[in-house]
This record gives C-alpha cells, sequence and structure tokens, in this order.
C-alpha cells in the first residue's frame, strides 16, 4: 500500500493551525496511525486509528478521514512541536510510513 | 511499562550478516499480548518496516527485504532479534525496535530510542 503524505515541508509560526494530509493507494479503513519524530530521537505514536488520539498527546493535536484520505491538524502550533510528521498504515502487511512532513518555523 | 533497547552494532563489513538485538523490558518476549517489530531509517530517508514477530513464532516480513531477513525470539534473555544477510551500503540505517499490542492491525507504540548501523569495509 503507497502511501502519499503532504506538504513534504511547511513552514509555520507558533500558534498557527496546520494541516498534512496523507493519501493510501487503496482503502484501509482507519487502520492510519500518525507519529512525530525530532532529530535523533524515534518516531512518537501521536494518533492511531485514524482519529484517536494517544496517551499524554495534547489535545491539539486531531486526526481525521477514513477510506484513503486522512489527515493531521494541529491546531496551535508549539514550539515543542517543530518536528517531521508521518503517516503510516496497518492495514495490510508490509506496514508502509509516508515520506514525512517536516515542520519548519517560518 | 513496556520499554525496549537494542542492541549496539556499529560496522558491519559489505556481504557480512547485520545482527541486533531488543531487549524487553517491563514485560515478556513470550507473551502473545504483543507484536515485536524491526524499522530502519536511511540517512535522511523514510521510515522502512522490516518485519515483525508474533504469537511466539509468526513471523510477517517486508516482501522487498524477506530473502534476507530472520526476526527471531530468545526467551531466555527476554529478547527478539534481527539478522540480515548479504548487506550492502543500502542497509547503512538507523534500526528500531518497537512494539504493538497483539498483532500488526495495532499501532506500534512504544520504541527503542534506535541504534546506527554502517555497512562499510
Amino acid at each position: 500500500i503507497q502511501m502519499t503524505q503532504s506538504p513534504s515541508s511547511l513552514s509555520a509560526s507558533v500558534g498557527d493551525r496546520i494541516t498534512i494530509t496523507c493519501r493510501t493507494s487503496q482503502k484501509i479503513n482507519n487502520f492510519l496511525n500518525w507519529y512525530q519524530q525530532k532529530p535523533g530521537k524515534a518516531p512518537k505514536l501521536l494518533i492511531y486509528t485514524a482519529s484517536n488520539l494517544q496517551s499524554g498527546v495534547p489535545s491539539r493535536f486531531s486526526g481525521s478521514g477514513s477510506g484513503t484520505d486522512f489527515t493531521l491538524t494541529i491546531s496551535s502550533l508549539q514550539v515543542e512541536d517543530f518536528a517531521t510528521y508521518y503517516c503510516q498504515q496497518n492495514y495490510g502487511v508490509p506496514l508502509t510510513f509516508g515520506g514525512g512532513t517536516k515542520v519548519e518555523t517560518k | 511499562q513496556l520499554r525496549l533497547q537494542e542492541s549496539a552494532s556499529g560496522l558491519v563489513k559489505p556481504s557480512q550478516t547485520l545482527s541486533l538485538t531488543c531487549t524487553v523490558f517491563g514485560g515478556s518476549v513470550s507473551s502473545r499480548a504483543y507484536s515485536w517489530n524491526w524499522i530502519r531509517q536511511s540517512p535522511g530517508k523514510d521510515l522502512e518496516w522490516i518485519g515483525n514477530i508474533y504469537d511466539r513464532v509468526t513471523t510477517d516480513y517486508n516482501p522487498s527485504l524477506k530473502s534476507r531477513v530472520t526476526i527471531s525470539v530468545d526467551r531466555s534473555k527476554n529478547e527478539f532479534s534481527l539478522k540480515l544477510s548479504s548487506v550492502t551500503a543500502a542497509d547503512t540505517a538507523v534500526y528500531y525496535c518497537a512494539s504493538s499490542v497483539l498483532d500488526y492491525r495495532n499501532p506500534m507504540d512504544v520504541w527503542g530510542q534506535g541504534t546506527t548501523v554502517t555497512v562499510s569495509s
């Protein structure tokens, strides 16, 4: 299953609302997860099954979508949110990841 | 609280076999409650799922690597391992172990810190 994530990068300011999209090459029901990765660190699970917030993750993060089109939204960007974000499907094996979206400071 | 830690690997020569282990803390590698995964990330590139093991012996591998990969469990050491044979420079990457509840239909919610493997003569 191919994952197309967009944009590949974006520039934003603290307080901005940002949206990242992920499109899959076939329907995956809601088996879509979002991860955040900071330099030199492992990915961190943010959202699972398209819209469920992982425990301990701030509520400014949200996910939506179904079928083949999914979004990750950060309602008010904070300093600690500058990172790279990946979508990942776990509908079928091999598990696959999107190409990542790097969120940089404007 | 489950915690995972990859073994340090470092440098592997081309054509040799890469061997990594992931030690499980706060849980049992023998438990059928978890699936144990390996993922890698080449420098500046995408995340690539390598494979997993669950139900103690059932494995799934990425077809792109299947002919070279073996994932197994060592109950006596409470760890699981990755072996990747016939490595080339393209296998240079940061390798992560990760766990998910039951099987691949649940997200990988616990990750190790990652270990860097360089393939070079």
